[in-house]
């Protein structure tokens, strides 16, 4: 089945506690992106990667990192998670370099006390 | 930088009638007008989505308009059902996946029996 996978699901963590959220897709897209999704903010995008060893900025990224070695893998790290990385976390894929459907994965929500 | 402006954030209609949420964009290079539904608890899923060179598509009870003279995109659903009651969020993206996606902040439809 095609899909786009994230773990943990949900996680309540405490400041300054790294994390890693996994993305991973089986559906050999190149494109992969994290959206943090708040109330009343709608998806907001923190990094995205056009293909392997390519990753680059979104609109919210300070407080993340990213890595994409592999094409179907795309961690969220969060070095020093702080109370306002609260939030819902969506993994998405796409197939390629033109814009086009996004594929999210089921969401991730963390909460950072 | 670019926005997205999307406009009413809450809609409620009866079942049966029609709704339509409307958005603005500012980047004139904009080229992809995606439209997601989110239903409670759920990731979002892409329902309509249209390119610059196209004025409207239309898919069963849903449809999508553009005016690139105006910056503007309106989702229309006719004939509501109450499967139909979810969040939706409008995007634009440039021509080229190295282009931010850019997500509006939703509007919570709701349908009334």
């Amino acid at each position: 089945e095609a899909q786009v996978t994230q773990n943990p699901r949900y996680l309540i963590t405490v400041t300054g506690k790294k994390l890693t959220v996994t993305c991973s897709q089986n559906m050999n897209h190149e494109y992969m992106s994290w959206y943090r999704q708040d109330p009343g903010l709608g998806l907001r995008q923190i990094y995205y990667s056009m293909n392997v060893e390519v990753t680059d900025k979104g609109d919210v990224p300070e407080g993340y990192k990213v890595s994409r070695k592999e094409k179907r893998n795309f961690p969220l790290i969060l070095e020093s998670p702080s109370p306002n990385q609260t939030s819902l976390y969506f993994c998405a894929s796409s197939v390629g370099q033109t814009p086009g459907e996004l594929f999210f994965g089921e969401g991730s929500r963390l909460t950072v006390l | 930088g670019e926005n997205v402006e999307q406009h009413p954030s809450t809609l409620s209609v009866q079942e049966g009638d029609s709704a339509v949420i409307k958005c603005t964009y500012s980047d004139s290079a904009s080229n992809y007008f995606p439209w997601y539904k989110q239903e409670l608890g759920k990731r979002p899923q892409l329902i309509i989505d249209i390119r610059s060179n196209v004025g409207e598509k239309k898919d069963q009870r849903i449809a999508v308009t553009l005016n690139k003279t105006a910056k503007h995109f309106s989702l229309h659903i006719t004939e509501t059902q109450p499967e139909d009651s979810a969040v939706y969020f409008c995007a634009e993206e440039g021509m080229n996946r190295d282009d931010k996606i850019i997500f509006g902040k939703g509007t919570r439809l709701h349908i009334l029996p």
